[in-house]
């Protein structure tokens, strides 16, 4: 089954402690990229590869990082976490026309 | 620059009755468009998109989109809301033929389907 996953699917930290979200593919997409969703804002493009060993920032990138070693993966790092960071974070594959997104991470960062 | 506009935060409507969510976009050229839906607790899940071709797209779950380029809309509709309906919509744009462009986005719809 064609699918994007993502690990944990719920995630409560405290300030500063590193953490990484996982999110992997099984479609053999190019393109990866991570969002996260906050009420009245919608989704938000945070960081987005185009290929292994190839990032971008997207809108909101600060406080994030992300690496793409190998083209399933595509870890979310955050170094030193803060409360504005709480959030559901989704990531997703897509070819160049549909786009598929993992169940979501829900990060409570106090 | 891309954008997305759903100008409501939420609908109400009566189930059986039509029901539409509103989406308005800005892109560069002739747009790339989806609606997703997000049920409480889930994902995004992908209702349908328009590429190219008839400017009346059909989806998942019954629903239906109509591009109209003059207008820069894509409205979500349904000929008859179910209860089940109710969940968080999205319309998403994407500029045709770049591949680094992200999808973008509407700060999304509440549907609410009452019985």
């Amino acid at each position: 089954e064609a699918q994007v996953t993502q690990n944990p699917r719920y995630l409560i930290t405290v300030t500063g402690k590193k953490l990484t979200v996982t999110c992997s593919q099984n479609m053999n997409h190019e393109y990866m990229s991570w969002y996260r969703q906050d009420p009245g804002l919608g989704l938000r493009q945070i960081y987005y590869s185009m290929n292994v060993e190839v990032t971008d920032k997207g809108d909101v990138p600060e406080g994030y990082k992300v690496s793409r070693k190998e083209k399933r993966n595509f870890p979310l790092i955050l170094e030193s976490p803060s409360p504005n960071q709480t959030s559901l974070y989704f990531c997703a594959s897509r070819t160049s026309l549909e786009q598929y997104f993992g169940p979501g991470t829900r990060l409570t960062v106090t | 620059a891309q954008s997305v506009a759903q100008p409501e935060d939420q609908v109400n409507v009566a189930e059986g009755n039509p029901l539409t969510v509103k989406c308005t976009y800005s892109v560069s050229g002739n747009p790339y468009l989806f609606w997703y839906v997000q049920y409480p607790n889930r994902g995004l899940q992908f209702l349908l998109k328009y590429i190219t071709g008839d400017n009346l797209v059909k989806g998942s779950y019954g629903f239906e989109a109509e591009f109209n380029k003059s207008q820069t809309s894509f409205h979500l509709k349904k000929p008859s809301a179910l209860v089940s309906d109710s969940a968080l919509y999205f319309c998403a744009v994407r500029a045709p033929n770049s591949g680094n462009t992200p999808l973008v986005f509407g700060k999304g719809t509440r549907l609410s389907v009452i019985a």
